[in-house]
């Protein structure tokens, strides 16, 4: 299985500032064929189902705010909050499709400090 | 608007069988677009894939394949998940998710509860 490991374990952030997730996967998720990062980011509030925010490393989901970015290829990828809101407090996890079976990082949990 | 819900007992005793169904809305469980998974996560925990089934093909995560069901019933658009032989290990909220492309799960259940003790 493909590992995924999310630094930091947790972070704490002031309203409006930017917030910065690592991801780091076991082994590369490029699929050459298509040139395309097989890794996605989630959000999962409190007491809720995570939700997707970002596919193919960078393309955001319909319906999400453009304060959220991902980057990165290959084996290491960033989620970007740049502006930090309150509704953005949650746990976000990583994911890897490149291989079945497709795995999570453990999460970040993100904070208002 | 694609809806999933998650419904079955909260409650599983020890090596017995845990089953749930996902109902679908908004989109055919018989359709080839799409694969439809279910995903658990313990308590406090990660998040771990348990497998997909599309038009009768089936994918288990291998570390639950020799215990893991999952089968379709498209007359009630509804899919199923069934885990034998369950201890406390498996207890977590499951959820059941589309797969799109596989490349992410997009929307979710709302998760259901599973709690296995005696």
């Amino acid at each position: 299985d493909i590992v995924m490991i999310q630094s930091p374990d947790s972070l704490a952030v002031s309203l409006g500032e930017r917030a910065t997730i690592n991801c780091k996967s076991s082994q590369s998720v490029l699929y050459s064929s298509n040139n395309k990062n097989y890794l996605a980011w989630y959000q999962q509030k409190a007491g809720q189902p995570p939700k997707v925010l970002i596919y193919w490393a960078s393309t955001r989901e319909s319906g999400i705010p453009d304060r959220f970015s991902g980057s990165g290829s290959g084996t290491d990828f960033t989620l970007t909050i740049s502006s930090l809101q309150a509704e953005d407090v949650a746990v976000y996890y990583c994911q890897q499709y490149y291989s079945t079976p497709p795995t999570f990082g453990q999460g970040t949990k993100v904070e208002i400090k | 608007q694609v809806q999933l819900q998650e419904s079955g007992p909260g409650l599983v005793k020890p090596s017995e069988t845990l089953s749930l169904t996902c109902t679908v809305s908004g989109a055919s469980v018989s359709s080839g677009s799409y694969y439809w998974s279910w995903i658990r996560q313990p308590p406090g925990k990660g998040l771990e894939w348990i497998g997909y089934i599309q038009r009768g093909t089936t994918n288990y995560n291998p570390s639950l394949k020799s215990r893991v069901t999952i089968s379709v019933d498209t007359s009630k658009n509804q899919f199923s998940l069934k885990l034998s032989s369950v201890t406390a290990a498996d207890t977590a909220v499951y959820y059941c998710a589309r797969d799109v492309d596989n490349i992410r799960f997009d929307p979710w259940g709302q998760g259901t509860l599973v709690t296995v003790s005696s």
